[in-house]
Formats: structure tokens, sequence, C-alpha cells
């Protein structure tokens, strides 16, 4: 599976736009861009993935560039719920190893 | 609550003592993983089942760990002589198997946490 490079830590506004960057520069033709968040003291869960388009649910848009060298997680509203650690994993979609490969993630905190 | 749960959620024991930690997933589930997730670190991969063949196991399972899943559906993950490095949150996932295009999520367990003194 490809490596993600996520920053570490990012802050937010409550209310503004939470953008998460994640850069896979070796991603393949065949893996999927998935993210998952951590809220503190629980275990993950599942946002949003991708392929190649940009992909929207209700809890948030994935940006894939089109090179797919890296992507962008949006949090269109950030709440203070949104304070969590989120995790950017390439893996691919069907065959290959099951398992998820995360890394540390970027811990995002929203600031009242 | 129909997500995955984990029993127990807390667990206390002494080193050189045995745990077993019990997994249910999402009933229509076919897929059962186990990670273990360490202060500060992103959760690490140990093994995986599809039904009730274990089907990936990781480096990370020493002899000492055991994981089963008898029937297909709740699964359980046994630590035997409990070493003060074995203290972290052990977390449960489940998912369903996905046709082409779909790709994979997992729905992941609040997790045992389990702390030898």
């Amino acid at each position: 599976d490809a490596k993600t490079t996520q920053p570490p830590s990012m802050d937010c506004a409550e209310g503004r736009a939470a953008n998460l960057p994640c850069n896979h520069s070796t991603i393949s033709g065949n893996e999927y861009v998935y993210w998952y968040r951590q809220i503190h003291s629980q275990g993950p869960q599942y946002i949003i993935h991708g392929l190649k388009n940009n992909e929207t649910n209700e809890m948030a848009s994935l940006i894939i560039t089109e090179d797919r060298k890296s992507s962008t997680l949006i949090l269109p509203h950030a709440t203070l719920r949104d304070t969590a650690v989120y995790y950017c994993i390439v893996r691919l979609g069907w065959g290959g190893s099951e398992k998820l490969v995360f890394g540390k993630g970027t811990k995002l905190t929203v600031n009242p | 609550d129909t997500g995955v749960s984990q029993d127990p959620r807390h667990k206390i024991t002494k080193r050189g003592q045995n745990v077993t930690f019990r997994c249910d997933p999402i009933s229509e589930h076919n897929r059962l993983y186990w990670y273990r997730q360490t202060l500060g670190q992103g959760p690490e991969f140990l093994t995986y089942f599809q039904n009730e063949a274990q089907l990936e196991k990781s480096r990370l399972l020493s002899d000492r760990f055991s994981a089963e899943r008898p029937k297909g559906s709740f699964s359980t993950l046994e630590i035997q002589r409990t070493e003060q490095g074995d203290s972290a949150m052990y977390l449960c996932a489940s998912s369903l198997a996905a046709g082409a295009g779909l790709g994979r999520s997992a729905n992941f367990g609040p997790g045992t946490r389990l702390t030898v003194t």
C-alpha cells in the first residue's frame, strides 16, 4: 500500500471550513483514498473514500488532484465535535491485503 | 445500537495473566478485523477473518496471541502471559465484502483498553 503524508496538527475556527491535506505521491491506479477519523477514546470512524473523482457525502467532501498524488478532505462547516485525529489511507479497493495501514494522522482542533 | 460491540471496554491485569476480549460485529458483515493502538499512534493491523477463516495475520501477532471466529459471527482475541508492552487499545472492525467499484470501509468498535501492571 502506498504511504501517505499528513501534517501532524491543524487548527480551525468553529463554523469555518476545515481543509485537511494528504500526499500520496506513490499511489497506483487501482488504489483508493480513504479517510477515517478518531475522536478521543473511540474507535476510528469511516468518513469517505474515492478513486479519482471528487466525492461528497453528508459528512465531508474529498477532492483528489488530477494526477492523484494528493487529496484534501473538506469539512465544510467545522463544529467542536469534529475535533479528532484524521487519517488518510491508501489501499486497494479490491484484491490484495485487507488491512488498513494507519499513519499518525492529523490532529484537528476546532476552536470556538 | 447495531454497530460493532466489544467487551470488556476496560481490562486491568497483572503481568503473566491471560486475557480474552470479545468482538460482536455488525450481523451481516462477513469480514472481521483486529487492530491494536498504542498511545499517540494510529491503529496497527493484527489479523483478519472472512467468515470463520483467518486469512491474514500480522507479524505483530506473536505466539502469545490467538484469535478465533468459530461460527463466523463473534470473535475472541486471547493474549497469554501478558506483558507490559501489551498495554494498548484493542480495536475490532467489521465490513461487508464489497463488489467491484464500491471499495471497502470498515466499521470499528469502541475498543477494549488493556492495562498490564
